[in-house]
């Protein structure tokens, strides 16, 4: 069945770029999701790509997605404290409708 | 700018009794989700809503569960008759034409 893998910690320094990878196994995900978690907040909708694109990029967000290797990445360029979160993966068929499936998330650490 | 609300934010209850999660979905939005995050673990996909009845539902979402659109606005859950491993954080989310917009969450506990 359908599944997405994240790795669990990600530590960083302040002003570094922090790189968050995940993986899909369902080869028809038309859209991949970049959500953001707070402590007791929601998730927070950062970025998706259409399976089509290879990259996007929003301010300080690039996804890339590679869709050979079902492999997603999420780059946050100049981290800052306020980044510290837990990120998740997620895909779907189709944009309205369907089911999001999600990764565990990653959780992400940025020290000053 | 317009969000998903829930509320409560926490909920405890005793195992055997009914509970209803409540969410307000974004205004114009036409699908309505409900999903799960038990501590720990990922998030859930439970079920999904549109015009006014289940488009989709997982193998979570069993006879225990239902959904309703009581009004213009509100958007429920109901669990029957609780168990301890329904404790989790449950999120209602909805969409438009594009993405899922979520809602904070009801943190819901059984004892």
């Amino acid at each position: 069945g359908e599944d997405v893998e994240q790795s669990l910690f990600l530590s960083v320094r302040e002003g570094d770029s922090s790189v968050i990878n995940c993986t899909y196994t369902d080869s028809s995900s038309t859209y991949l999701y970049w959500y953001k978690q707070e402590p007791g907040a929601g998730l927070q909708l950062l970025t998706y790509i259409f399976s089509n694109m290879d990259m996007k990029q929003d301010q300080r967000l690039t996804v890339l997605l590679n869709k050979k290797d079902k492999h997603l990445s999420l780059r946050i360029a100049d981290t800052q404290t306020g980044d510290s979160a837990i990120y998740f993966c997620a895909e779907s068929l189709e944009q309205a409708g369907t089911a999001l499936i999600f990764g565990k998330g990653t959780t992400l650490s940025v020290s000053s | 700018e317009p969000e998903v609300t829930q509320t409560p934010s926490h909920q405890v209850t005793q195992m055997g009794q009914e509970v209803i999660l409540r969410c307000v979905p974004i205004s114009n939005h036409l699908y309505f989700y409900w999903y799960r995050q038990i501590l720990g673990q990922k998030v859930e996909f439970l079920v999904s809503f549109y015009n006014n009845e289940i488009s989709e539902k997982s193998e979570i979402f069993d006879d225990q569960f239902s959904v309703e659109r009581p009004d213009g606005s509100n958007f429920t859950l109901k669990i029957r008759s609780t168990k301890l491993e329904d404790s989790a954080m449950y999120f209602c989310a909805s969409t438009g034409t594009e993405t899922q917009y979520f809602g904070p969450g009801t943190r819901l506990l059984v004892l």
